[in-house]
């Protein structure tokens, strides 16, 4: 299966700032990539799909505009949480696929702490 | 829309006990079926997967069968160990690669 790696782990920031995570394909050519957040002893909520070259699909109650993602590369995409406040600190997943596969690998995940 | 429900938790086993985890779906069409497990402050890993009816999945003595009349995927393992304390989660794919995951369950094995 694929490795995917995120960065950073773990991070700690102000309320209104700007944080951005990122997740990287190491050895598969990630055509599609998924953002997942999850709450502490909860399930993973799908937050939206990228494909590479395009603009991300968003899930219903997921502002675009405060979720910002780029998928630039069949090896990277970005998340970049906006003015983010203590209410979008999570664990941060991401997972990716490629062409022809019914399987997605998954990233160790990222913890936001918005203070 | 398409759902999984799975047995809440925890669940609490001593060494060497049986484990079943039950889940069920409800999709519109024939979706694959899939475990993932999640160890203490690590990402999910994909345990075991079936992609259609009557198939089983197994890794690591853990195992479920696609159960396409009762729609199922219940996980089982005959002897767990200490070592498989962890969240497991049931997930089912059925359009572009879209995961749909259960709420998890929590396993922790007491030696």
């Amino acid at each position: 299966g694929a490795v995917v790696s995120q960065h950073p782990s773990w991070v700690i920031c102000k309320s209104g700032t700007s944080v951005k995570i990122e997740c990287r394909s190491l050895d598969f050519q990630a055509t599609t990539m998924f953002w997942y957040r999850q709450f502490p002893k909860q399930s993973l909520m799908l937050m939206a799909t990228s494909n590479e070259g395009s603009k991300a699909t968003y899930e219903q109650g997921v502002e675009k505009d405060k979720f910002l993602i780029n998928h630039a590369s069949l090896t990277l995409s970005t998340l970049t949480v906006t003015s983010a406040h203590p209410e979008d600190s999570s664990f941060y997943i991401c997972s990716v696929t490629g062409v022809g596969w019914n399987e997605q690998f998954f990233g160790p995940g990222t913890r936001l702490t918005v203070l | 829309g398409d759902s999984v429900t799975q047995m809440e938790g925890p669940v609490t086993l001593s060494e060497e006990a049986c484990l079943t985890i039950n889940c069920t779906y409800t999709a519109t069409g024939y979706p694959s079926l899939f475990w993932y497990v999640q160890y203490p402050g690590e990402g999910l890993q994909l345990l075991l997967k079936a992609t259609k009816a009557d198939d089983k999945g197994s890794n690591k003595g853990f195992e479920a069968t696609y159960r396409k009349e009762t729609t199922s995927f219940h996980l089982e393992k005959g002897s767990v160990q200490v070592s498989d304390s962890a969240v497991y989660f049931c997930a089912l794919s059925e359009r572009g690669n879209k995961l749909v995951f259960g709420a998890g369950t929590i396993l922790r094995v007491k030696s």
